[in-house]
């Protein structure tokens, strides 16, 4: 079975740009969670997707932001990028809401320069 | 939330038994104990979960404490891929919080 992917794997981009990640669930998983490992700090909850509605979203600017397509893989935009921007994007998802069983991605390694 | 206490750092020896302790004393009634684990540069695995008796599988178990304040995943027989940053949250199930995960515990396995 193939696991959560994303992609790319590595984004350079310049401060003001903007930035897309984009996440494939497990096959069957309906929500995907997104969040944020900026260098020497933990994993920070960025939002949730469930059934193609946004659940939840952690304390991050309205510049994140992100969506969940029909086929449940997800998108997440950074706009007018800055250099604290810079980090690990992690990509989650589980079977169901009520399954707080999270499978991560590999990440997506974004450099603002 | 409630929030968890990790040291930063362990070491262990390999082969031996690693314990990584984790507090979480404002944890509620509802909410379970997860423990993820990050190797370097990569997504991080779930290994165990738990709402209050001590749980096992094939990656580790995890001890509870009566009070459930206080918790320990035990890795027992580490191995040098046992290397890697391991957080302890606190959720509850159904429906997702705005969790942070915290920094971890870096755990060195030596040989």
């Amino acid at each position: 079975e193939a696991g959560v992917t994303q992609s790319p794997t590595h984004l350079i981009k310049t401060r003001g740009q903007q930035a897309t990640l984009r996440c494939s669930p497990i096959s069957g998983h309906t929500s995907v969670y997104w969040y944020q490992q900026a260098l020497g700090l933990g994993l920070q909850f960025l939002l949730w997707y469930d059934e193609g509605e946004e659940r939840n979203r952690g304390n991050f600017p309205p510049r994140f932001s992100g969506r969940q397509f029909p086929n449940y893989s997800s998108e997440l935009n950074v706009n007018a990028l800055e250099l604290e921007d810079s980090a690990l994007y992690l990509c989650a998802s589980s079977p169901w809401t009520g399954n707080n069983e999270q499978y991560f991605g590999p990440g997506t390694r974004l450099t603002v320069t | 939330d409630a929030k968890t206490t990790q040291p930063p750092s362990m070491d262990c020896a390999e082969g031996r038994a690693a314990n990584l302790p984790c507090n979480h004393s404002t944890i509620s009634g509802n909410e379970y104990v997860y423990w993820y684990r990050q190797i370097h540069s990569q997504g991080p695995q779930y290994i165990i979960h738990g709402l209050k008796n001590n749980e096992t599988n094939e990656m580790a178990s995890l001890i509870i404490t009566e009070d459930r304040k206080s918790s320990t995943l035990i890795l027992p027989h580490a191995t040098l891929r046992d290397t890697a940053v391991y957080y302890c949250i606190v959720r509850s199930r159904g429906g997702y919080q705005k969790v942070t995960f915290g920094t971890g515990t870096k755990l060195q396995v030596i040989p």
